[in-house]
């Protein structure tokens, strides 16, 4: 299986801030990464898929980049509807696996 | 985009089988294909497997060889989750999400998730 990192476990940012947020894949999965967001007791939200596509309705303000095994979210201007935890997600290969998650918090 | 709803919480004993289910609406169930999800109390997210109700196929992640069985209605719109031999470490909420038509893999709408409790 391939393994999801996410180097961060928590963040403290301000709003306005712009943060980073990285993931690492134990092999290489070429683009095949996804970002999600989850605020407490909410189903996980898809932000950005094939590492770099945003998905619709979400805010320009979240990007993402990366590509073989290294990849990262961006969030710019934070705002307050942003402080929430994100998880990134390899669809390269079955099982389809997660990272453990960034909780990013209100410094 | 399609919204799908879930079936409710349920405590079960140990040993026992629980089935989730997930109705779709605002789209043509046969054009999606499903997959599970589950998160442990304050843990990350572990996907269990899926189902392409338009060929009746499905697939699994090989921690739950043996203990998950996934179908779909196609007459109700409705998929389902069955989880047998329970036991305590299979306390999660579950959840069900379609897998987007444009990056595979990709689970672009979720269900509000179940949580499912065992105990004895």
């Amino acid at each position: 299986d391939i393994q999801m990192t996410q180097s961060q476990s928590s963040l403290s940012a301000s709003v306005g801030d712009t943060i980073t947020i990285s993931c690492r894949a134990s092999q290489a999965i070429n683009n095949y990464l996804n970002w999600y967001q989850q605020k407490p007791g909410k189903a996980p939200n898809l932000l950005i898929y094939g590492a770099t596509t945003l998905q619709s309705r979400v805010p320009s303000r979240f990007s993402g980049s990366g590509s073989g095994t290294d990849f990262t979210l961006t969030i710019s201007s934070l705002q307050p509807e942003d402080f929430a935890t994100y998880f990134c997600q390899q669809s390269y290969r079955t099982p389809w696996t997660f990272g453990p998650g960034t909780k990013v918090e209100i410094k | 985009q399609v919204q799908l709803v879930q079936s409710g919480a349920e405590v079960k004993r140990p040993g026992s089988s629980v089935t989730v289910s997930c109705k779709a609406s605002g789209g043509s169930f046969v054009n999606y294909a499903f997959s599970w999800v589950r998160q442990a109390p304050g843990q990350g997210l572990e996907w269990m497997g899926g189902i392409v109700p338009v060929f009746g196929t499905s697939n699994h992640a090989q921690i739950f060889k043996g203990r998950v069985t996934i179908t779909a209605n196609k007459s109700t719109d409705t998929a389902y989750m069955e989880l047998s031999s329970l036991r305590s470490e299979d306390t999660a909420i579950y959840y069900c999400a379609t897998i987007s038509t444009l990056s595979r893999g990709t689970f672009d709408s979720w269900g509000q998730g179940a949580l499912i409790t065992v105990s004895s």
